[in-house]
This record gives structure tokens, C-alpha cells and sequence, in this order.
């Protein structure tokens, strides 16, 4: 089974533009997380989405938005970048049974290998 | 607020000499804590889920343990390829993992 993709692997940006990166899940995965790696602040949460909703949110700002599609493949944006969001940022996706019900099947998240991300 | 630490941050082994690494961590309704191996410029590979205090899981020369509040990872005659940075995570609810600054472990041939 092909594991979680994620595209692009790398990106330049300069303050001020805005940035999309995709996720595509394992298949029959339906849980897409988000997650920024910084070497100060380690592995933060960013949102959670499940059957194109967002379940979870972590404590980032509003700049930070994503969405789910109905073939569960995911996309987040970063609008207005500033050097601070240079990061790695990791896709995770995990299964979930069409009824959305929790469980120790559903808990592990397989991660992608991220995109790295650099603000000028 | 949810809280893992991991100790030490870095550490470096010959080939072979045995350790342990910890992960504890304070939390509220602990759902399960996760064991994930991290090389440089890749994605964290998944490696253990514990449940319960008493737990143990094994993958070759690791070991993972359980307690209320602590985790520990056991690497048993390590090898250089074992070299990574081995991450701790909780999952408190829903989605939503919260990790530890990770070990940096390094094994010398």
C-alpha cells in the first residue's frame, strides 16, 4: 500500500504571498492531520479533517486554513507569510470506518514526508 | 495543559551499549502514547502504540514500556542504523497528537 504523499517537498516563498501545499492520504484513510515542525517549538498541531470537516484546530492564526476533499486528499494554505512560518509541515492520515467512530484502529497516524517550506 | 518531556535530549552510544530513553508526561485522559522515529529530512515513522500502564511492545532491538507517567523506549545492542531522533507523543482526544522535543540518538560503529 503507497504510503502518505505529499507535494510539493520543497518551496521559496517571500514574505507577504501565500502558499498551498497538497496531501494525499493512504488509501481508505479518511482522517487527514496537519502538523508544523520547527527546531524550537518541535511538532505543533495545526487542524484535523474529516469527511471534508474540520474536526480539530490548534492554536495557530486564522492565516492558517485548510480543506478536505471528497476523495479525502487534502490541501492547507498559508496566506500573508511571514519568516516565522519557515517549518516543515507534515501531512498525517489515519483510518477511520465510514461512521467516524473512534478507536484503537483509528488512533496511529502514518505521516508523510512533509514540505519544507522557506519564507525570505 | 498537556505536557511531554523527553530525556536526555541527545545522546550518543557505541555500537552495541545499551540504553534506555524517557518520555514523560502529563495529561488528562490519556489515550494512548505513541513511539515514532524521525530521520533527518523525512517524515516520523511510526514504530509503538501503548494503552495501558504495564504495556510493552517490541520491534527488533526496541523495547517500549508504560507507566502512569512516564515511557521508556529500550534500545538493546544498538546499531548505527538505529542513528534518528525518536520521538514521544500523547493523544489526548480525537486527533490531535502532542509531542515531545524528540531524542536525538547517535550510534558510533
Amino acid at each position: 500500500k503507497a504510503g502518505v504523499t505529499q507535494t510539493p517537498r520543497y518551496l521559496i516563498k517571500t514574505r507577504g504571498q501565500q502558499v498551498t501545499l497538497s496531501c494525499s492520504p493512504i488509501s481508505g484513510h479518511r482522517s487527514v492531520s496537519w502538523y508544523q515542525q520547527t527546531p524550537g517549538q518541535g511538532l505543533q498541531f495545526l487542524f484535523e479533517y474529516f469527511s471534508e470537516t474540520q474536526r480539530n484546530k490548534g492554536n495557530f492564526p486564522g492565516r492558517f486554513s485548510g480543506r478536505q476533499f471528497s476523495n479525502s486528499r487534502s490541501e492547507m494554505n498559508v496566506s500573508t507569510l511571514e519568516l516565522g512560518d519557515s517549518a516543515l509541515y507534515l501531512c498525517a492520515s489515519s483510518y477511520y470506518p465510514r461512521g467516524g467512530a473512534a478507536g484503537r484502529n483509528t488512533d496511529t497516524q502514518y505521516f508523510g514526508p512533509g514540505t519544507r517550506l522557506t519564507v525570505l | 495543559e498537556d505536557q511531554v518531556t523527553q530525556s536526555p535530549e541527545a545522546l550518543r552510544l557505541q555500537e552495541g551499549e545499551s540504553s534506555s530513553l524517557n518520555c514523560s508526561y502529563t495529561v488528562s485522559g490519556l489515550r494512548g502514547l505513541f513511539w515514532y522515529r524521525q530521520d533527518p529530512g523525512k517524515g516520523p515513522e511510526f514504530l509503538f502504540t501503548l494503552y495501558s500502564a504495564g504495556e510493552e511492545k517490541e520491534k527488533e532491538r526496541l523495547k517500549a514500556t508504560l507507566t502512569k507517567k512516564e515511557s521508556f523506549l529500550h534500545i538493546t545492542a544498538p546499531k548505527p542504523e538505529d542513528s534518528a531522533t525518536y520521538l514521544c507523543a500523547v493523544l489526548r482526544g480525537a486527533q490531535k497528537l502532542v509531542f515531545g522535543q524528540g531524542t536525538r540518538l547517535t550510534i558510533n560503529p
